[in-house]
């Protein structure tokens, strides 16, 4: 079992602001980090699998970053849009594909 | 785009009963998996699925949990007497591969209710 922490729990920014928040895992035997974006009734949906230390990934607003050695990943949303607003999960992963998620960030964001 | 599609979306059962849950995972997609979250806590592994058979488990699949893959199309969860303590958002996912890169699609969770 891995642990996965997320910090903050809740989060509720202002439409335009950029936010982050962060994903911590254990360093030791890493394999692989992934981010989610789950919306209220719908499916989580895979925004980056990252692998490689300093890896820096961007789909659209939305960016991450990976420290393997530390243990730990960034999000980062530019200019955050109600849109937005929704948890955002990590999962760290062992060699069988096998997913720790951490209890999520739940962003809000207010027009 | 192609989906990962669960039934029902709603499950409330009476403790004890055994209930299905199913799924229809992308279509090229080779290997399949189990999830699920407790309302509160984390989501948590339960089975992964590859070539008809369980490739890892978590301690939480105990002997009550079965998955088949009954035909081409279909990968299904039962859980075989029903706790209170199962009441969980049952999540289906599916890949391709189970390379180091590899995404997991997830469907929309089935929402389980024992009573």
């Amino acid at each position: 079992i891995l642990n996965v922490e997320q910090s903050p729990q809740s989060l509720h920014v202002q439409e335009g602001d950029s936010t982050n928040f962060t994903c911590s895992f254990p360093s030791s035997n890493f394999y692989a980090l992934h981010w989610y974006r789950w919306e209220t009734a719908k499916s989580p949906e895979a925004l980056f699998v990252m692998t490689l230390n300093g890896d820096e990934k961007k789909k659209g607003r939305i960016s991450a970053t990976l420290n393997t050695k530390e243990g730990y990943s960034y999000l980062y949303i530019k200019g955050s849009q109600p849109e937005d607003s929704a948890t955002y999960l990590c999962a760290s992963i062992t060699g069988a594909n096998n997913l720790f998620f951490g209890t999520g960030t739940r962003l809000t964001v207010i027009p | 785009e192609p989906e990962v599609t669960q039934t029902p979306s709603h499950q409330v059962t009476q403790m004890g009963q055994e209930v299905i849950l199913r799924c229809v995972p992308i279509s090229n997609h080779l290997y399949f998996y189990w999830y699920r979250q407790i309302l509160g806590q984390k989501v948590e592994f339960l089975v992964s699925f590859y070539n008809n058979e369980i490739s890892e488990k978590s301690e939480i699949f105990d002997d009550q949990f079965s998955v088949e893959r009954p035909d081409g199309s279909n990968f299904t969860l039962k859980i075989r007497s029903t706790k209170l303590e199962d009441s969980a958002m049952y999540f289906c996912a599916s890949s391709e591969g189970a390379g180091r890169g590899e995404k997991l699609f997830f469907g929309s969770g089935t929402q389980l209710s024992v009573l």
